[in-house]
């Protein structure tokens, strides 16, 4: 199986500042269809995941666009341009290129 | 809207079984791939089982193999994972989740959860 490493675990952040998650998998997430299959969700605290991001950089419906992703093959990094209390909660990249891993999560709190 | 709804989930015993299941509203259900994905008290999340929209394919994580059956009836809008032969380590709120990939495997929309405590 692909093993997807998010770092940092925790994030500590100020409101208005930006904030960067960087996940990393085991094998390149390039499929032969030219496109890479890493995606992001969040999950806020007490809900299901939601989805923010689909084939590394395509923000889903209705996520704000202070949330960008960005990579290629094995590195990736979601990035908040300017984190709002809204945004705490736990993200997870996940890979879709073969049997579904996840990240082991990085969870986010307002300081 | 898209709404997926679980239910069936609860406290049983070691070695008992229990179903789930997830009935899906506001879209064409017949169309999409469904995946059970659970996650254990305070950890991260976990792939279980994926069913393509007909219900042909049907695919497993390895921990739950040959104790856990995926299907669906599409004449009821309703996704099913029945489990079996559960042990502690199952314990978990599983989600089912809508995959509309065509080459890869995501998720869009996802349900509230169920709970399932396996504990004697």
């Amino acid at each position: 199986d692909i093993v997807m490493t998010q770092t940092p675990l925790y994030l500590s952040v100020t409101p208005g500042q930006p904030a960067s998650i960087s996940c990393k998998s085991s094998r390149s997430l390039l499929h032969s269809d030219g496109k890479t299959y890493l995606y992001w969700y969040l999950q806020k605290p007490g809900q299901s995941p939601q989805l923010l991001i689909y084939e590394v950089s395509s923000r889903f419906s209705g996520v704000p666009d202070r949330f960008s992703g960005s990579g290629s093959g094995t590195d990736f990094t979601l990035k908040i341009s300017r984190v709002e209390a809204e945004d705490v909660g736990v993200y997870y990249c996940q890979q879709g290129i073969q049997v579904i891993t996840f990240g082991q999560g990085t969870r986010l709190e307002i300081k | 809207q898209v709404q997926l709804v679980e239910s069936g989930g609860g406290v049983v015993q070691p070695g008992r079984s229990l179903r789930l299941s997830c009935a899906a509203s506001g879209f064409s259900f017949s169309s999409y791939g469904f995946h059970w994905v659970r996650q254990a008290p305070g950890k991260g999340l976990e792939w279980v089982a994926l069913i393509w929209y007909d219900g042909s394919n049907k695919y497993y994580a390895e921990s739950v193999k040959g104790r856990f059956t995926i299907s669906r009836d599409n004449s009821k809008n309703t996704l099913y994972l029945q489990m079996n032969s559960l042990r502690a380590e199952d314990t978990a709120v599983y989600y089912c989740a809508r995959d509309p990939g065509t080459v890869a495997f995501f998720y869009d929309y996802w349900g509230q959860g169920a709970l399932v405590t396996v504990s004697s």
